[in-house]
């Protein structure tokens, strides 16, 4: 069972605009999710984290917003430039978990077209 | 320079044969990880370790082994029971657990 959703598996957008990439979670008790953006043929690089005490943080270009009461995050990329394009992968942790481990959503493939 | 190396990066086997996919870390992190990318599937998780000489199963164990001997390796066997091994294997690292994890550069398997 995903924990972790993204339910989009693609996106189009043209260059300058602004991309939404969505994620939704199931498990209340995580309280750490992160980005991550993964060409093809390579691993997955840190992008972005949130931390479930705070409603949006920003890096530059990239924004995540936090919806806990709707279990929702979503990346914002603005404005969108053509090496933006990759599979976004979204992930979620239970930090007080002795697990320790990060889930992962399935990944939306981003394409900036000029 | 710190990072994960993964190596090689390009490996084929034959059917009936294991395989072991090399992962070292020089960023003297605790955790380490090892997930499997399919099409459409996202990122699997295998197996990982939080500290030297444990490890534990992730979603998709079965077929592989792993050991931790020292901090900064942590190799996948994938043995023969494996039934389906052709994939991108990423190894992946993090200070600890709960802490935001790095990934190599990933390794193809092709069995042949």
């Amino acid at each position: 069972d995903q924990q972790v959703k993204q339910n989009s598996p693609s996106l189009s957008v043209q260059e300058g605009r602004i991309s939404i990439l969505n994620c939704d979670y199931t498990n209340s008790m995580f309280d750490y999710f992160l980005w991550y953006k993964k060409y093809p043929a390579e691993g997955p690089t840190f992008l972005i984290s949130i931390s479930s005490i705070k409603d949006k943080n920003e890096d530059g270009r990239f924004t995540v917003f936090l919806n806990k009461s709707a279990k929702h995050l979503s990346l914002h990329i603005v404005p969108s430039q053509p090496g933006d394009s990759a599979v976004y992968f979204c992930a979620a942790l239970d930090r007080g978990s002795t697990l320790g481990r990060l889930y992962f959503g399935r990944g939306t493939q981003l394409t900036v077209w000029p | 320079d710190g990072g994960i190396t993964q190596s090689p990066k390009y490996l084929f086997r034959k059917e009936g044969q294991n395989v072991t996919l090399s992962c070292e870390q020089n960023l003297n992190h605790d955790a380490m990880y090892w997930y499997r990318q399919d099409p459409g599937q996202g990122l699997r998780l295998i197996y990982y370790s939080q500290i030297v000489n444990d490890f534990q199963k992730g979603d998709i164990a079965e077929g592989y082994s792993v050991s931790r001997e020292k901090k900064e390796s942590f190799p996948l066997t994938v043995t023969s029971a494996q039934k389906n091994p052709t994939a991108f294997y990423l190894c992946a690292s993090s200070l600890g657990t709960g802490n935001t994890i790095y990934f190599g550069e990933g390794s193809w398997l092709t069995v042949v």
